[in-house]
């Protein structure tokens, strides 16, 4: 089972940020959290991922409290083609590398 | 580029032909896996690999075989498709090690009638 929680669905304007939440109040200490997306049936693609600081790459930013019991990804200004699937996901090192993925948030951004 | 190249994309084949969906990357990457996507049960681990002739089973093995007899390529065998294996088909890969990506190829939409 998915170790993470998130809202089934969230809708944003174009050209304002969406702030995507996530809980994983079971993270152990050596887990990362990913965030993956999916556009309609392509196949998923990695946005960003973090331990503990917050991340920020050329997709978006990660936000971690610092209990690391929540995370949120922004992305600081939607545009249509953000509308997908996301999914965020606790990993831990070594192992399977297995990605469990849960029911994630479809984020639909409106004209 | 760095991609992970699925084929075919598209595949309608009846009850117990087999059929092998391949899975290649250009990436060196050690570790590959299959998944299955169904409504309402998501993305599911079929199969993975962690190097050459290292393979192991996921979460839902059942009616599947894989291979990994090269580094780049990762194939899916169904050596009797039934229709409940009508689903989504994603390969990925990574280089093995923690805290790196996993990239995916585009998917394989198989139908079983």
């Amino acid at each position: 089972d998915a170790k993470t929680t998130q809202p089934p669905s969230m809708d944003c304007a174009e050209g304002r940020a969406a702030n995507l939440p996530c809980n994983h109040s079971t993270i152990s200490g050596n887990e990362y959290v990913y965030w993956y997306r999916q556009i309609h049936s392509q196949g998923p693609q990695y946005i960003i991922h973090g331990l503990k600081n917050n991340e920020t790459n050329e997709m978006a930013s990660l936000i971690i409290t610092e209990d690391r019991k929540s995370s949120t990804l922004i992305l600081p200004h939607a545009t249509l083609r953000d509308t997908a699937v996301y999914y965020c996901i606790v990993k831990g090192q070594g192992g399977s590398e297995k990605l469990v993925f849960g029911k994630g948030t479809k984020l639909t951004v409106n004209p | 580029e760095a991609q992970v190249t699925q084929n075919p994309r598209y595949l309608i084949t009846v009850t117990g032909k087999k059929l092998t969906v391949t899975c290649s990357q250009n990436m060196n990457h050690e570790y590959m896996s299959w998944y299955r996507q169904d409504p309402g049960l998501g993305l599911r681990q079929i199969y993975y690999s962690m190097n050459v002739e290292v393979t192991d089973k996921g979460d839902v093995p059942e009616g599947y075989k894989v291979s990994r007899k090269e580094k780049r390529n990762f194939p899916l065998i169904l050596e009797s498709p039934s229709p409940n294996q009508t689903s989504l088909y994603f390969c990925a890969s990574s280089n093995g090690r923690s805290n790196t990506e996993a990239f995916f190829g585009q998917g394989t939409r198989l139908t079983v009638v």
